[in-house]
Parts: C-alpha cells; structure tokens; sequence
C-alpha cells in the first residue's frame, strides 16, 4: 500500500531531551516535507527536500534540524525541545514539486514538551 | 498580514445543500491545493490547481489567477463531508517547495 508512515505517532517528553520523529514513503517520491500545525495558526511548514541531500528551510524552521540522505526518509529532529514545539506534526511527499503534484500526508505525530 | 486569506472560518449546512468554501492570497502564485482535514486528523489531497476548474465527484474547484483567489464547492452536501478544508498556495516568487497555507475552513453537515 502506498503511504507515508511517521513514528512514533504519540510523543511526551521533557525540555532539552533530544528526539526524533521519523518519516518514511514508500512510492519513491523526490519531495518531501514537515509541517507543524497548531490552533489558530494553522499549518505552517518546517523544512522540505526536494530531492536526495536538497534540503531548504520552511517558514518556521528554528528549533529543527532534517536530513534526506536516502530518498524515502526524511526524519525531523529536535536537538533541544522546548514547550513551544509541542504541536501537532504532519510529514508530506509529493512525485514532484507542489507546483506539479499532489501532496500526500502522513498521519501525524502529536508531540507534547513538558 | 496573512498571504492566505479562507471564508467562512466555520459553515454548518443541512445535507444536501450546495456549498462554496472561499480561498484569497495576496502573493502570486504557481499552484493552489486544496485539503481535507478529517475529524480524526488525517490530511488528505483533494485538487491542485493553476488554471480553470477541476472536478471530482461532487467536488469542483476553480481559481481565477487573476482576481488571485479560488473556491472550493460542494455539491449535494452529506456528513461525512464535515472536515476542515486547507487552502495552500505555492508563491510565484519565492521557493518552489515552500507552501503557505490558510487557516483552514470547518464544515459541518447536518443531516
């Protein structure tokens, strides 16, 4: 089945503890994206790749660091949490770029910083 | 200022009735998508756009770039269409993987 899986889907955890949240597709898309969406503000992107080793940052991108070393992964990391990351998080990948193709979303992963 | 500007914030319609979902930006853009947001919070992809109108089912999308601003209709509305709708738009002038997205509009159909 085609799809872009995130783990783990449910995170808590503590200010400073370093964590990562993966995301996998498995239909060999060259886009890849990380959203975070929170009440009120909506969603608001991350970072995105556009192909192997091309990442660029979103328009919140501070706090978070990503890497695409292999095209089907592309894992969001947050090397010091704080209470303002918590939110919900959507990974996304698309055949091409969003100007050309349709985006495919992940479940989500509901990260709470204590 | 938002660059992506979604009316109503909230719709509640009786089933079976015909429903337009507004989207309006103020950038130039390359694409338009449009987003199902279901109760549960899966996101799912409903059309993208850069030109005219598309349809698929009971849904129809359409964007006029130059009044730079799109509509989403439902038509023959049923419950299971309650979900929050997402506008995004690609800007013409910046990144071309960088998507900004409206607030988002929450339909509720009653049967």
């Amino acid at each position: 089945e085609a799809q872009v899986t995130q783990n783990p889907r449910y995170l808590i955890t503590v200010t400073g503890k370093k964590l990562t949240v993966t995301c996998s597709q498995n239909m060999n898309h060259e886009y890849m994206s990380w959203y975070r969406q929170d009440p009120g503000l909506g969603l608001r992107q991350i970072y995105y790749s556009m192909n192997v080793e091309v990442t660029d940052k979103g328009d919140v991108p501070e706090g978070y660091k990503v890497s695409r070393k292999e095209k089907r992964n592309f894992p969001l990391i947050l090397e010091s949490p704080s209470p303002n990351q918590t939110s919900l998080y959507f990974c996304a990948s698309s055949f091409g770029e969003p100007r050309v193709s349709e985006q495919f979303f992940g479940p989500g992963t509901r990260l709470t910083v204590l | 200022k938002n660059e992506v500007e979604q009316s109503p914030q909230n719709l509640t319609a009786q089933e079976g009735e015909f429903i337009t979902i507004n989207c309006s930006y103020s950038v130039g853009i390359s694409a338009l998508h449009w987003l199902q947001q279901h109760p549960g919070g899966g996101i799912v992809s409903l059309f993208m756009l850069s030109s005219g109108k598309k349809k698929h089912g009971r849904l129809i999308a359409t964007i006029n770039i130059q009044e730079k601003h799109s509509s989403l209709h439902i038509t023959a509305s049923h419950p299971r269409d309650s979900a929050v709708y997402i506008c995004a738009v690609l800007d013409y002038g910046g990144s071309q993987g960088n998507l900004i997205f409206g607030k988002g509009t929450k339909l509720s159909v009653k049967p």
